[in-house]
Formats: C-alpha cells, sequence, structure tokens
C-alpha cells in the first residue's frame, strides 16, 4: 500500500492555458474522488469514479473540466482554457469496497495557481 | 439539500488539556456515515474517526472521541490529552449509505492549535 499519489505536486500556469493532473489511487481501491479546496475552506467535491465509471458530477464541474478513469486505475482531471478563479489545491481519494462507505485515503493534492 | 456546518473557525487548547470540536449536519437520510478528518499544515488528509449513524454506541479512537447525538444531527469530537501533533485542521464529513451515492460532503473546518 503506497497511498494515493499525486501529480504534479504544484502546478503554475497562464491563464488560458490547459493542465491536465493525474491521481493513482491505493491499488485495489474502486472508487476515486476528486475534491477541490481553497485556502482555509473545506474539500469541495467535483466528481467520483466507481472504477471507470463517473457516478457522479458536481455542478461546480463547468465544461471546461473534464475527469476520466480509462481503465479503473489511475484518474486524469483536465481543466481547460484556465481562469484565475480555479487556483486551488485539487485533491484526490480513493476507497475501497462497494457498498459501504470505506474512508477516504487522500494523495497530497496538486495545488494549481493561475497567473 | 446535505449540509455540514462547523461554526468554530478556530480553537486553541493548552497541551494535556481536552477540546471539543463541534460538527452539525443536515439531512433527510436515516442511514450515513460520518468522520472527522484531520489535516497538519502543508500534509495530506488523514481520518481520525468514523461514525455509523445506526449505531448507538460513540466512536473512540485512543485520545479521540466522538459525541454523536441523532436526533440534534450533531457530532462533536473530543480530543483528550492534547499533544503538540494535534495541531491541525479538523474536518467533519458526512457520507449517506442509502441514497445510491457515495459522495462525502465536508464541512469548512477548524483551525485547533495546541499550545505549549
Amino acid at each position: 500500500d503506497t497511498g494515493v499519489s499525486q501529480n504534479p505536486r504544484h502546478k503554475i500556469t497562464k491563464r488560458g492555458q490547459n493542465v491536465t493532473f493525474r491521481c493513482d489511487p491505493i491499488s485495489e481501491h474502486n472508487r476515486l474522488y476528486w475534491y477541490r479546496q481553497t485556502l482555509g475552506q473545506g474539500p469541495e467535491f467535483l466528481t467520483y469514479f466507481q472504477n471507470e465509471a463517473q457516478l457522479e458530477k458536481s455542478r461546480l464541474l463547468s465544461d471546461r473540466f473534464s475527469a476520466e478513469r480509462p481503465k479503473g486505475s489511475f484518474s486524469t482531471l483536465e481543466i481547460q482554457r484556465t481562469e484565475q478563479g480555479d487556483s486551488a489545491m485539487y485533491l484526490c481519494a480513493s476507497s475501497s469496497r462497494t457498498g459501504s462507505n470505506s474512508p477516504l485515503h487522500f494523495g497530497n493534492g496538486t495545488r494549481l495557481t493561475v497567473t | 439539500a446535505q449540509t455540514v456546518t462547523q461554526s468554530q473557525p478556530e480553537m486553541s487548547v493548552q497541551e494535556a488539556e481536552t477540546v471539543t470540536l463541534s460538527c452539525t449536519y443536515d439531512t433527510s437520510e436515516n442511514n450515513y456515515y460520518l468522520f472527522w478528518y484531520k489535516q497538519p499544515p502543508s500534509r495530506q488528509m488523514i481520518l481520525v474517526i468514523r461514525q455509523e449513524a445506526y449505531k448507538q454506541q460513540n466512536a473512540t479512537e485512543n485520545r479521540f472521541s466522538v459525541n454523536f447525538q441523532k436526533a440534534a444531527k450533531s457530532f462533536s469530537l473530543k480530543i483528550s490529552d492534547s499533544q503538540l501533533g494535534d495541531t491541525a485542521m479538523y474536518f467533519c464529513a458526512f457520507s449517506p449509505s442509502t441514497s445510491g451515492t457515495y459522495k462525502y460532503i465536508f464541512g469548512t473546518g477548524t483551525r485547533l492549535k495546541v499550545l505549549a
């Protein structure tokens, strides 16, 4: 169990550019979550997957945001045409066992700064 | 809509003392799970304690315990014998278990500082 891994740790980009983040969950976990956290706030739910199926998306996830989990393993979160308001910490978490609310295991996050 | 409220943005406690962090939630679900997570400065979020709503007994994990009041929709965290390493943001979280969604909803957090 190597934990949830997120890359990159930090990303600085100019407004209007596209960025992509990667998350590698704990290997046996079938659920994967993306959250956004701004300074001094709690994590805000963006989306989650069960295996490769994206089961729920938040209304916070505008059409500039897309997430994939093609083989039910790692996931990517892409933000197109970034805006300054996208600056935040993007957290990935995974959990195991279908049918129960197993605790989330979080990665260290990717901090995005849009200039 | 399901919401989680933490009304104490910041708290401090002397080392070795006891502190209680408050959390209330709103839901129409009858069965759900509640969690407390800890996020130390610049470090990843980790689970502190978990409570299943159908269990009347309050969960405990070493120095950490909860006071779960289902009728009042209250879920407070008590930290006994506070240690400097307990300094962190603490987030209360809710997850329904009967509506077919496994989304976790977090509060805005309480920043706890343990003073030497």
